[in-house]
């Protein structure tokens, strides 16, 4: 049962355009989301987050969008950079548990 | 921001031998550390919550005497993989939770890969 889902495998962009990452969550009680960029054979490194009272929140090039009644959360990178390049997951939580459930990741390819 | 170590990177065993993993909070107290297990182009999987001075929390189909966790400071989390095989092969990544921060943040170790051949 897959509670958080991130179903673009990979994302290609050039240099300077906008990056979009989706990501969908079936559990309603999911009440924060985060979003983690990590390289391979290292730790996650937090992006940036938002709690389900809000539905945008942005820090520098990063914006992320949360639409509670289609279950479905987007983050923005503008404009991006070819060091953005990474995999990005996404992660949802309910505040009972403080648990993170993590999406499947997408790996983003920002080309010069 | 919060930093979380973990030691070692890398371990590479024989079938049948125990390995430990630590997960070490440098600037911050951490009441709950968790334990993430990552497969090749796979999500992060988590295995167990592990709580300061008390048992730790297993998720399902996680076999808690297989992957013994200890939290026996308030900033130092132990993972023992016991009579470790080759299906355990695996990247294993902690987290902390800084209590001043937002309780749902949680701050990753950079990972330990770990190869029982």
């Amino acid at each position: 049962d897959q509670q958080v889902k991130q179903n673009s495998p990979s994302l290609s962009v050039q240099e300077g355009r906008i990056s979009i990452l989706n990501c969908d969550y079936t559990n309603s009680m999911f009440d924060y989301f985060l979003w983690y960029k990590k390289y391979p054979a290292e730790g996650p490194t937090f992006l940036i987050s938002i709690s389900s009272i809000k539905d945008k929140n942005e820090d520098g090039r990063f914006t992320v969008f949360l639409n509670k009644s289609a279950k479905h959360l987007s983050l923005h990178i503008v404009p991006s950079q070819p060091g953005d390049s990474a995999v990005y997951f996404c992660a949802a939580s309910d505040s009972n548990t403080g648990k993170l459930i993590f999406g499947q990741g997408t790996t983003l390819q920002v080309k010069p | 921001g919060a930093v979380v170590s973990q030691h070692p990177s890398r371990v590479i065993c024989k079938s049948g031998t125990s390995v430990k993993i630590e997960c070490r909070s440098l600037d911050f107290q951490a009441t709950t550390m968790f334990w993430y297990r990552q497969f090749p182009k796979k999500s992060l999987m988590l295995m167990a919550t592990s709580n300061e001075g008390s048992k730790a929390t297993y998720e399902q189909g996680v076999e808690k005497d297989k992957f013994l966790i200890n939290h026996a400071s308030l900033t130092l989390s132990t993972l023992t993989v016991t009579s470790a095989h080759p299906e355990d092969s695996s990247f294993y990544i902690c987290s902390a939770r800084d209590e001043s921060g937002h309780y749902n943040e949680q701050f990753f170790g950079p990972g330990t890969r770990l190869t029982v051949l």
